[in-house]
């Protein structure tokens, strides 16, 4: 089993609409959960960093840990062609990946 | 500020040849990551480097790969006799501190093609 799990998708939502990113991950032990937005051929740009359960908000993006079912989601509110994007989940130390989820916003 | 800075940007080879890639991180940042993204999969963790402490090698696909920092600051990961199988995006980052509560900023990376 993977340490983090995240649908690869390939994803596609009309402008406008809120986007739902989702993770799992099997070790109990993480505390420090990361969103990374990554577009194409360039690095990792993290977008959010959390410690623990909790939701937190910067502008249209909101990151949620759910520490009791190993589950942490990114939203996006009101997704813009900007946006289109591969987002990558990590934890802890050294920055556990998700394979990424593709996401695209259709004008 | 300058970011994180890797060169080259690009890198066609033959199999069998060496290869050395480069890393410019972010000025005073102590931490330094390797990272390899093959196409449509995550980042695999290759090695780690903290201040002047032994660096964690544990990512290290095979003793064909290595890497060194001088002088705390610029880091080379070299890759002896490479397969096709090497053929991926290397990443490298830099964080201020315990990357366990400092975030983590990337280079663009070197595309690395194997011939």
């Amino acid at each position: 089993q993977k340490e983090v799990e995240q649908d690869p998708g390939p994803l596609s939502v009309p402008e406008g609409a809120i986007v739902s990113l989702n993770c799992t991950y099997s070790n109990s032990a993480f505390q420090y959960f990361m969103w990374y937005r990554q577009y194409s051929r360039k690095g990792p740009e993290l977008l959010m960093y959390t410690y623990s359960s909790g939701n937190k908000e910067d502008g249209r993006f909101t990151a949620q840990v759910d520490k009791s079912s190993k589950y942490i989601s990114l939203f996006i509110r009101d997704s813009q062609p900007s946006d289109s994007a591969t987002y990558l989940c990590a934890v802890s130390r050294q920055l556990t990946f998700g394979s990424g989820t593709q996401l695209t916003v259709l004008p | 500020g300058a970011g994180v800075s890797q060169s080259p940007s690009n890198k066609v080879t033959e199999k069998g040849k060496d290869v050395e890639l480069r890393c410019d991180p972010i000025s005073g940042h102590t931490a330094l990551y390797w990272y390899r993204q093959s196409l449509g999969q995550g980042l695999e963790f290759l090695i780690y480097f903290q201040g002047n402490s032994a660096p964690d090698k544990s990512g290290l696909p095979s003793d064909r790969f290595s890497a060194e920092r001088t002088g705390g600051s610029v880091s080379t990961l070299t890759i002896q006799r490479t397969q096709q199988e090497d053929s991926a995006v290397y990443l490298c980052a830099s964080s201020l501190g315990d990357p366990s509560n400092q975030p983590q900023h990337f280079g663009d990376g070197t595309r690395l093609s194997i011939l």
